[in-house]
């Protein structure tokens, strides 16, 4: 099965830094990684298919890149509403696997 | 607008099966394209997919949960029931359901519900 590592497991940043998420695969995925954030109680939420396009309605200073292995999710200005726990999922193989998610807390 | 919304007991007993439904609304689950999958997320834990199935009644599992798990709809609902058998401590967990998108040859979740936990204990 396709490992997804997230890092780091969790970080604390200040309104309007730019936070940098990383996801790594066991093996090359192309480009078909996406990205989720979920808030506590909260339905996850779609950001980024394919690596880096931007789902409608999702905030332009969201983006990510990356192919093959290595993928970032960047969030270029953090705002208060960002504080939330971000996921990877390859959607490469049917077994469409998640990191282990990255929690951004206020620091 | 397409939303879900899981319901099922909060509480079950080891060895019980549990019986999960996700109700949707703004997609007719008959509908070529229509597809639901259940996602859970124990405590302190990865995100896991499970099931998915498919407006034309295809059904797909996770193979290590494979003989655990059925799927099933009832499109004159609007409903997706997952069943699993023979419950343990270890799948306590938030359970979702989300659409899966699938467009060429790729494909996401979105959207879900916003999940309901169930609790595995005697």
């Amino acid at each position: 099965d396709i490992q997804m590592t997230q890092s780091p497991s969790s970080l604390s940043a200040s309104v309007g830094d730019r936070v940098t998420i990383t996801c790594r695969a066991s093996q090359s995925i192309t480009t078909y990684l996406n990205w989720y954030q979920r808030k506590p109680g909260k339905a996850p939420k779609l950001l980024i298919y394919s690596a880096s396009t931007l789902q409608s309605g999702v905030p332009s200073r969201f983006s990510g890149s990356g192919s093959g292995t290595d993928f970032t999710l960047t969030i270029s200005s953090l705002q208060p509403e960002d504080f939330a726990t971000y996921y990877c999922q390859e959607s490469y193989s049917p077994l469409y696997i998640f990191g282990q998610g990255t929690k951004v807390d206020i620091k | 607008q397409v939303t879900l919304r899981e319901s099922g007991p909060a509480l079950v007993k080891p060895t019980e099966t549990l019986t999960l439904t996700c109700t949707v609304s703004g997609l007719s689950l008959g509908t070529i394209g229509s597809r639901v999958s259940w996602i859970r997320q124990p405590p302190g834990q990865a995100l896991e997919w499970l099931a998915q199935i498919d407006w034309d009644d295809d059904k797909f599992y996770s193979t290590s949960l494979k003989t655990r798990l059925t799927i099933s709809k009832d499109t004159s609902k609007n409903q997706v029931v997952l069943t699993m058998t023979n419950m343990d401590p270890v799948d306590t967990a938030t359970y979702y359901c989300a659409r899966m998108f699938v467009t060429g040859t790729t494909n996401w979740f979105d959207p879900w519900g916003p999940g309901t936990l169930v609790i595995v204990s005697s």
